[in-house]
């Protein structure tokens, strides 16, 4: 089975911080995805990377980075985590395919608290 | 629990009967639209998609139906069961990325 696997279910970090989220799918897919989830707002793109040491800016990158240095891992930092960081962090991945349509697989989540 | 969906609007069905669960989509250009099925505890996961050039589309118990006309997408689920109580998401492919919408609760009680 397929899968995409974040490190962590839950993260409590103090403001300040330097927070690493992972994710690794085993797919080989080229693409990959940072969203947030918070209540009522759906979905937002943070950062996506369409192939290895490459990223592109999503909806909402501002106070994010992220780092893809192989091609199953990518990984979003918040360089000093800030309280309106606190929100479920969902990773995906996806495979290129011809015609151009992007199938999604999502990991299970990682629920950052940041007080 | 988990926060999310928390003001989501919410449809509750009675087990055993059909839900419709309604989505409007933004870009008349979208090429792909897509419904995700989201558990709490759990990321979201693939039900069925449409291509733009359809207009209906049926999987194992759901339809879904586009009007490019009114940009309007459904999920119906055939005999909805408990295991449907979950938040869906339509979600539209433009620009090579996914946009989602805010997604709706689905409530079934017995």
């Amino acid at each position: 089975d397929v899968k995409v696997t974040q490190s962590s279910r839950y993260l409590v970090k103090r403001t300040g911080e330097k927070v690493f989220l992972e994710c690794v799918q085993d797919m080989d897919h080229e693409n990959m995805f940072w969203y947030r989830q918070d209540p009522g707002l759906g979905l937002r793109l943070i950062y996506f990377s369409y192939d290895v040491k490459m990223k592109e800016k999503g909806d909402i990158p501002e106070g994010y980075s992220v780092s893809r240095e192989k091609k199953e891992r990518f990984s979003l930092i918040l360089e000093s985590a800030s309280t309106n960081q606190t929100s479920m962090y969902l990773c995906a991945s996806s495979l290129v395919e011809t015609g151009g349509y992007y199938g999604y697989t999502f990991g299970s989540g990682t629920r950052l608290t940041v007080v | 629990g988990e926060s999310v969906g928390l003001h989501l609007p919410t449809l509750s069905v009675q087990e055993g009967d059909n839900s419709i669960i309604n989505c409007a989509y933004s870009n008349s250009a979208s090429d792909y639209f897509i419904w995700y099925k989201q558990e709490s505890g759990k990321g979201p996961q693939f039900i069925i998609d449409i291509r733009s050039n359809m207009d209906k589309r049926q999987g194992q118990r759901v339809t879904v139906l586009l009007n490019k006309t009114v940009k309007h997408l459904s999920l119906q689920i055939a005999a909805t069961q408990p295991g449907d109580s979950a938040v869906y998401f339509c979600a539209e492919t433009y620009t090579d990325k996914l946009i989602f919408g805010t997604g709706t609760r689905l409530q079934v009680f017995p």
